[in-house]
């Protein structure tokens, strides 16, 4: 079954660095999204993308963070300079035709 | 503001046993609810979606019910087995200005034990 995979499973950066978070979607997929859990609390959507272009976005997904998909498999996520409090465990989701989000494993972000 | 309350928080229940999770919202305009189980450490699954029409919907043992006029969901777990040991997160979308706004509930954490 196809699934949504996630590259690094764990990063850890010092404070101002720049991180990339990689993702590969479900091949036909055309909805793709990032969302956030920090350690013990719910997870929070941060942006939505569609036809190459961020469909929306929510309150915490600041000038510090952008995403891109640089070919037709990978969506990546960029922290320009990372926060004590950027640290948490990032998902990916995708989205085809249907309702259903699919989430990728994640990658645990520490930043030190 | 839109909001999504879970009850309760967490539950242990003994294998074989059924249960009952709920989710309350606020978010308006409703689009659609979701359930999700979350291992510790992974990403959430999808288990149900249900829209404004819908009032249940099963996925093997897990069940969903949804009460639009109450702006009430349940989700009644049938026969637990160890492996239900998760957090159940109840996630509503809305739609508002032509985008869709999702909103997380934090969870209900269930263990079964043997």
């Amino acid at each position: 079954e196809p699934e949504v995979t996630q590259t690094p499973s764990h990063q850890v950066t010092q404070m101002g660095q720049e991180v990339i978070l990689r993702c590969v979607p479900i091949s036909n997929h055309l909805y793709f999204y990032w969302y956030r859990q920090i350690l013990g609390q719910k997870v929070e959507f941060l942006v939505s993308f569609y036809n190459n272009e961020i469909s929306e976005k929510s309150e915490i997904f600041d000038d510090q963070f952008s995403v891109e998909r640089p070919d037709g498999s990978n969506f990546t996520l960029k922290i320009r300079s990372t926060k004590l409090e950027d640290s948490a465990m990032y998902f990916c989701a995708s989205k085809g035709a249907g309702e259903t989000q699919y989430f990728g494993p994640g990658t645990r972000l520490l930043v030190l | 503001k839109n909001q999504v309350e879970q009850s309760p928080q967490s539950l242990i229940i003994l294998e074989g046993k059924n249960c009952t999770l709920q989710c309350n919202y606020t978010v308006s305009p409703f689009s659609n609810l979701r359930w999700y189980k979350q291992d510790t450490g992974r990403g959430p699954v999808s288990l149900t979606i249900m829209t404004f029409s819908e009032n249940t919907k099963s996925n093997g043992r897990y069940t969903a019910t949804l009460d639009a006029d109450t702006k009430q969901s349940s989700l009644h777990i049938t026969a637990s087995q160890l492996s239900d040991s998760a957090s159940y997160i109840c996630v509503v979308s809305g739609n508002s200005g032509g985008y869709q706004k999702v909103t997380f509930g934090t969870g209900t954490k269930l263990q079964v034990i043997p």
